[in-house]
């Protein structure tokens, strides 16, 4: 099975700062990496799918890249909005099906 | 708009069966695009992936709950269900049905339920 180790598992910074979060898969998963924003009570939500691509709707401070095994999330201007934690989740199918999410990072603000 | 919504049970006894069902309105789940799957979360933990159904019925399995897992389709409902036997309070968690688009090989969890409590206990 695939591991994904998502660091740090919580930061607090203030609003406007930079941040930027990574995850590293135990093995290369190509860009099959998304990343996913969970507020507290509610259902996570997608942001960025195949490493680098925003999805529809989602606002261009939040960013992600990287292939391969090392993967970054970044936020550019964090917003009060923002308070959330943020997973990573791979998705592999060689030579076996595997779907695994990182430990999540908690964003608060400073 | 897709949307789903999960239901069932919120309390389950240790060594029975939990059943969720989940409801898919805004599109079909017979469309051949997307998986359906089923997920979890522990109360204060992270997310972990248990299975999911193509419209056609074909399965996959988190393979550490693989021996304890179904997932079952109805079309003409437009809705799939979620079965896990033999329950302990390690099961209780948020469970949340959600919707994998296809993206080339890659396949992001695009709509999300709500999410359900379901608590193990006597």
């Amino acid at each position: 099975d695939i591991q994904m180790t998502q660091s740090p598992s919580s930061l607090s910074a203030s609003v406007g700062d930079r941040v930027t979060i990574t995850c590293q898969a135990s093995q290369d998963i190509s860009n099959y990496l998304n990343w996913y924003q969970q507020k507290p009570g509610k259902a996570p939500k997608l942001l960025i799918y195949d490493a680098s691509n925003l999805e529809t709707g989602v606002p261009s401070r939040f960013s992600g890249s990287g292939s391969g095994t090392d993967f970054t999330f970044t936020i550019s201007s964090l917003q009060p909005e923002d308070i959330a934690t943020y997973y990573c989740q791979q998705y592999d199918n060689l030579p076996l099906l595997s779907i695994t999410f990182g430990g999540g990072t908690k964003v608060e603000i400073k | 708009q897709v949307q789903l919504q999960e239901s069932g049970p919120g309390l389950v006894k240790p060594s029975q069966t939990l059943s969720l069902t989940c409801t898919v309105s805004g599109g079909s789940i017979s469309s051949g695009d997307y998986y359906w799957s089923w997920i979890r979360q522990p109360p204060g933990k992270g997310l972990e992936w248990i299975g999911y159904i193509y419209y056609s019925g074909s399965t996959y399995y988190n393979p550490s709950l693989k021996s304890r897992v179904t997932i079952s389709v109805d079309t003409s409902k437009n809705q799939f269900s979620l079965k896990l036997s033999s329950v302990t309070a390690a099961d209780t968690a948020v469970y949340y049905c959600a919707r994998q688009r296809r993206d080339g090989y890659n396949y992001p969890f695009d709509y999300w339920g709500q999410g359900t409590l379901v608590t193990v206990s006597s």
